[in-house]
């Protein structure tokens, strides 16, 4: 089986910087996802790795490092519009490759 | 057209009834699935098709039933649900099963009385 956590809930003020951590624990790992879902709507994909470091795209970024079963997904310059939900998945080869949740962590920014 | 379409947005029905969701993409993915969302929870996997195939069903109860009619395709029929039923269900589609990214719909909001 597996284990995916991450906080549920953290507040940040516009313009900063935050960082969601997420751990797993998981037999076949075959990447990670983290996902951005607005509250009565989809989750929209924003970043996979699966290889271990650093993969940065605009204001986001996501780190991997699969020794540790540890990702991290990093916010910067924070903008009103990322309060939302942040779920990170990971993918199980030995589960046919389904992609599991974790429970997600809502993300409020203040002004 | 990176879209994953989903009909109906919302849908009420009756314990008894018999209604199906549908789900339609265009981009040539060749992995389809379902999830229900409820309220402040992780989207959690129902089934996933692979080649039009079902490839994982997740233990769901029979009054769920997918079908794959092509490889553009995807329906859940719904019949005999229960209350705890109501939530969003979710379609998703990517390339393949090892696919790196999921494409998802914007769902369904079902609630059943």
């Amino acid at each position: 089986g597996q284990n995916i956590d991450q906080p549920t809930e953290m507040t940040a003020t516009e313009g900063a910087i935050v960082q969601i951590n997420c751990t797993y624990q998981t037999s076949g790992f075959n990447g990670l996802f983290w996902y951005q879902q607005h509250a009565g709507e989809a989750p929209t994909f924003l970043s996979y790795n699966v290889l271990d470091g650093l993969e940065e795209k605009g204001r986001f970024s996501s780190f991997l490092s699969r020794s540790k079963g540890y990702s991290y997904l990093l916010l910067k310059e924070l903008q009103m519009k990322d309060s939302a939900s942040y779920l990170c998945a990971v993918k199980d080869k030995a589960a046919g490759n389904k992609l599991t949740f974790g429970g997600g962590t809502r993300v409020l920014v203040k002004p | 057209d990176t879209e994953v379409t989903q009909t109906p947005k919302h849908l009420v029905m009756g314990m008894t009834n018999k209604k199906s969701l549908k789900c339609e993409q265009h981009m040539g993915h060749r992995a389809m699935y379902w999830y229900k969302q409820k309220a402040k929870k992780p989207p959690e996997l129902m089934f996933v098709y692979s080649y039009e195939k079902l490839s994982i069903n997740e233990s769901v109860p029979s009054r769920f039933s997918p079908e794959c009619p092509n490889s553009s395709l995807l329906n859940l029929h719904l019949h005999a649900l229960q209350p705890e039923d109501s939530a969003l269900y979710l379609c998703a589609s990517s390339q393949d099963p090892t696919g790196a990214e999921a494409f998802f719909g914007q769902g369904t909001r079902l609630t059943v009385v």
